[in-house]
């Protein structure tokens, strides 16, 4: 079945080092991709998204490419700040099997606890 | 603030009661998500729904079950609770199709004792 792995952390950083988080996938047929983030005591929100290969998601000062050649979807920042520690999530969502769209649910990994000290 | 509604925000229950947690999508979604998320299994799909209907399964337990009313909120039962039902629950919603993101509620915290 459909899988993600990603780097489970925690990571520690100190505030404006460079950032990069793994995610790997194993899908059937061309999925969407996505980085989703959890702060504390909320429910996770979108942080960016990829729906076809070479397309690169950006938001909020972070990226991440989608590559079918290696089957990743790595999440970078230039410089992080403090504000940035939370819990990220790499998903994917596989072609639906339903007419008149539905998506099958998210597949995550198990999330990676990004620490940015001052 | 994602739009979409859980609630109780916590719920503490013993083992062998029935509790219901209800969510309120997005204004305009039609797709209702439910996850668990624990500590040692990660966020695992339970169900989906779309648009009163049963649309996928994921790994949902026989003592779950969960539906989606003509107003499009959508309750989750976990009845027989036992001590490793204890997790965060979230519900999230959609407008539908792989290429939607979904937007996630806040989560209910449920502690079985």
């Amino acid at each position: 079945g459909d899988s993600v792995t990603q780097m489970e952390g925690p990571v520690t950083l100190s505030e404006e080092a460079f950032l990069t988080i793994n995610c790997t996938y194993t899908a059937t047929g061309y999925p969407s991709l996505f980085w989703y983030v959890q702060y504390p005591g909320e429910g996770l929100q979108l942080l960016l998204k990829a729906t076809k290969a070479d397309d690169k998601g950006s938001n909020k000062g972070f990226e991440a490419t989608y590559r079918k050649e290696t089957t990743s979807f790595h999440l970078e920042k230039g410089s992080v700040q403090v504000s940035d520690s939370a819990v990220y999530f790499c998903a994917l969502s596989a072609p639906t099997t339903y007419s008149g769209g539905g998506a099958d649910g998210l597949t995550f990994g198990k999330g990676t606890h990004l620490i940015i000290q001052p | 603030d994602s739009g979409v509604t859980q609630t109780p925000k916590h719920l503490i229950t013993a083992t062998g009661q029935r509790v219901t947690l209800r969510c309120s999508p997005r204004s305009g979604d039609l797709s209702v998500y439910w996850y668990q998320q624990s500590l040692d299994q990660g966020l695992q799909f339970l169900i989906q729904y779309y648009n009163g209907e049963e649309r996928a399964k994921g790994n949902i337990l026989e003592r779950f079950s969960a539906q989606q009313f003509p107003d499009l909120h959508s309750e989750l039962n976990l009845s027989s609770l036992e001590l490793g039902d204890s997790a965060l629950y979230f519900c999230a919603s959609s407008v539908g199709g792989r290429h939607s993101p979904l937007h996630f509620g806040n989560g209910t915290r449920l502690t079985v004792t």
